[in-house]
């Protein structure tokens, strides 16, 4: 099984100040057809989970451009350009790339 | 606008069945894969089971390989998952997920809770 390690697991944050969250798997997870698939999911307090961005770097609809992806590979960053005070939740990575599917232990955003 | 809409949990014996239903709309069900997300009191996220367009394929993680059983009824665009022979640590809300790869889309989610 694919491995998905995230780090930090616990992230406090300044509002107003930049976040960062690193993802790596244990294998690369470009599929055959080139593309990676690699999401990342917010899940705020007492809520179902929510998909941010798509195949590394993609936003979904609605995700304010604060969120942002990159990376390749294994290796993949979720960051908050400026953290505010509705992206406190827990921040989880997945890939979709090999069975079976495979989530990130989750990192936990809170404010200072 | 999606929906999913899960249903069929609630509290069941050590060993005991359930079968959890998630009624889709809001998009073609039958151009997509769909799968079940779990996540037990306090965890994260853990992935259970994956179903293709048609339901030709299945996927499931190792722990639910033999008791678990994912299915789907396009006509009726429902998505379902048999649990069997359920232990204590099958306690968890159920997520149902329009995607087998993509996950853009996520239910409510339904208590499970195996105990005597």
């Amino acid at each position: 099984d694919v491995v998905m390690t995230q780090s930090p697991l616990s992230l406090p944050v300044t509002l107003g100040q930049p976040a960062s969250i690193s993802c790596s798997s244990s294998q690369s997870l470009v599929y055959s057809d080139g593309n990676t698939f690699l999401h990342w999911f917010q899940q705020r307090p007492g809520q179902s989970p929510r998909r941010l961005i798509y195949q590394i770097s993609n936003r979904d609809s609605g995700v304010p451009d604060r969120f942002s992806g990159s990376g390749s590979g294994t290796d993949f960053t979720l960051k908050i350009s400026s953290v505010e005070a509705e992206d406190v939740g827990v921040y989880y990575c997945m890939q979709g790339t090999h069975w079976p599917r495979t989530f990130g232990q989750g990192t936990k955003v809170e404010i200072k | 606008e999606v929906q999913l809409l899960e249903s069929g949990g609630g509290l069941v014996q050590p060993g005991g069945s359930l079968r959890l239903s998630c009624a889709a709309s809001g998009f073609t069900f039958s151009s997509y894969g769909m799968s079940w997300v779990r996540q037990a009191p306090g965890k994260g996220l853990e992935w259970v089971s994956g179903i293709s367009t048609n339901g030709g394929s299945t996927y499931y993680a190792d722990s639910m390989k033999g008791r678990f059983t994912i299915s789907r009824d396009n006509s009726k665009t429902t998505l379902y998952l048999q649990m069997n022979s359920l232990r204590a640590e099958d306690t968890a809300v159920y997520f149902c997920v329009k995607g087998a790869t993509s996950f853009d889309y996520w239910g409510q989610g339904t208590l499970v809770t195996v105990s005597s």
